[in-house]
């Protein structure tokens, strides 16, 4: 069964530290993707990337930063969490190509930052 | 604001009723997509309309799309217990997916 796993499932966090949110897809996947979900504000793309080591900044990339060094695996990087990085995030790959496809998408890490 | 809006915000339905959702969306688009999310977990894709299509069944989803009125709809026959969850549609244009807020789904045994 194909699949999108995140790492972990729960994470507290103290207020300054970096953390690191991984995300790993055994589809070979081109495209992948970090969305944070907030009550009331739906799904808001962090950060994507469409290929091994490039990167795109999506719609609120502030206070985050990526890494992608193997086709399988983006990591999500919170360079010093802050309180209202408190969230859902979600981590989801898609085909590239033509063709039209939807996203696959991980179970989602809660982080609690403290 | 968001390229796609569902409506309702939520609906409670008796099981076995159906249920049905709808989203708008203001731009052109490549396809739309519906997705499932169960509480606390990720979401699900349930199916996608390319924009040359009208009506799409899968199971007892069935999903229109107008692009004239640039909506679509989710119907879903027969709603169990099983089925209650949020729905989202996500517009998908120029390389970029937008999820709207989401219909947050109560099917009553």
């Amino acid at each position: 069964d194909v699949k999108v796993t995140q790492s972990s499932r729960y994470l507290v966090k103290r207020t300054g530290e970096k953390v690191f949110l991984e995300c790993v897809q055994d589809m070979d996947h081109e495209n992948m993707f970090w969305y944070r979900q907030d009550p009331g504000l739906g799904l808001r793309l962090i950060y994507f990337s469409y290929d091994v080591k490039m990167k795109e900044k999506g719609d609120i990339p502030e206070g985050y930063s990526v890494s992608r060094e193997k086709k399988e695996r983006f990591s999500l990087i919170l360079e010093s969490a802050s309180t209202n990085q408190t969230s859902m995030y979600l981590c989801a790959s898609r085909r590239t190509g033509t063709a039209n496809y939807g996203y696959t998408f991980g179970s989602g890490t809660r982080l609690t930052v403290v | 604001s968001q390229q796609g809006e569902e409506d309702p915000q939520a609906l409670s339905i008796q099981e076995g009723e159906n249920a049905t959702m709808n989203c708008s969306y203001k731009t052109s688009i490549n396809n739309l997509q519906w997705y499932r999310q169960n509480s606390g977990r990720g979401l699900v894709h349930l199916i996608l309309i390319r924009s040359n299509e009208r009506e799409k069944h899968s199971g007892r989803l069935r999903v229109t799309l107008d692009t004239s009125k640039k909506s679509s709809s989710l119907l879903i026959t027969a709603s169990r217990a099983a089925d209650t969850a949020s729905y989202f549609c996500a517009t998908d244009a120029k390389d970029k997916v937008i999820f709207g807020p989401g219909t947050s789904l109560s099917v009553i045994p």
